[in-house]
């Protein structure tokens, strides 16, 4: 699917160096954020996920940052490989007020990563 | 696990004609979520099922969208009449309920890309 927009924020990094995707949530009552990756003509894939009580979680080669002080969330990937190249979004799930925790993941806009071989 | 299973992969239609895209959602999943995807808005959620039943269909945009979902391994998103702003690219996700001790991540299939000429 086309997911690029053309005004998409783009980030290009050189193989094999460390990139760092930004997100400002929206939500301070949101307890539940994921990072998902889109290559181009395929569906938004998981990537990593972090719980509101945790500041950091780490997968394999990448880091999810968050810091609720001021509503920023941050993927890091360590050693960019071309594979890398897509889209990534950041999402957000809001706890509900009835103290449930179903509710639907809102996306942010995505930035692009370009890696340079 | 296929995944979840999208039909079809490309769909282009008249204007006025009706469209139905259809989504499998993997096995075991109580939640499914339509969501349409274009540059200038990014990917938005129009409906959501749990346990077949939908929960909150805010997103839909009008009259000439519907969803069903008639039992746990089939759902339907209808548009009638289709229009050429409802061209897109449109995903359907399904997830594990929220406390089942599993991430909350979507998988999303690959999309069905809509053009209303």
């Amino acid at each position: 699917g086309e997911s690029v927009g053309l005004h998409l924020p783009t980030l290009s990094v050189q193989e094999g160096d460390n990139s760092i995707i930004n997100c400002a949530y929206s939500n301070s009552a949101s307890d539940y954020f994921i990072w998902y990756k889109q290559e181009s003509g395929k569906g938004p894939q998981f990537i990593i996920d972090i719980r509101s009580n945790m500041d950091k979680r780490q997968g394999q080669r990448v880091t999810v940052l968050l810091n609720k002080t001021v509503k920023h969330l941050s993927l890091q990937i360590a050693a960019t490989q071309p594979g890398d190249s897509a889209v990534y979004f950041c999402a957000e799930k809001k706890r509900l007020s009835y103290g449930g925790s179903q509710g639907n993941l809102i996306f942010g806009k995505g930035t692009k990563l370009s890696v340079k071989p | 696990d296929a995944g979840v299973i999208q039909s079809p992969r490309h769909e282009v239609t008249e204007m006025g004609q009706e469209v139905t895209l259809r989504c499998k959602p993997i096995s075991g999943h109580d939640y499914l979520f339509w969501y349409r995807q274009t540059m200038m808005r990014g990917l938005e959620l129009l409906i959501y099922f749990n346990n077949n039943v939908p929960i909150d269909d805010s997103g839909m945009p009008e009259d000439r969208f519907s969803a069903k979902m008639p039992n746990a391994s089939f759902s339907t998103l209808k548009i009638q009449p289709s229009e050429p702003r409802d061209s897109a690219v449109y995903f359907c996700a399904s997830s594990f309920p929220p406390g089942a001790g599993l991430s909350y991540g979507y998988t999303f299939g690959s999309g069905t890309r809509l053009t209303v000429v």
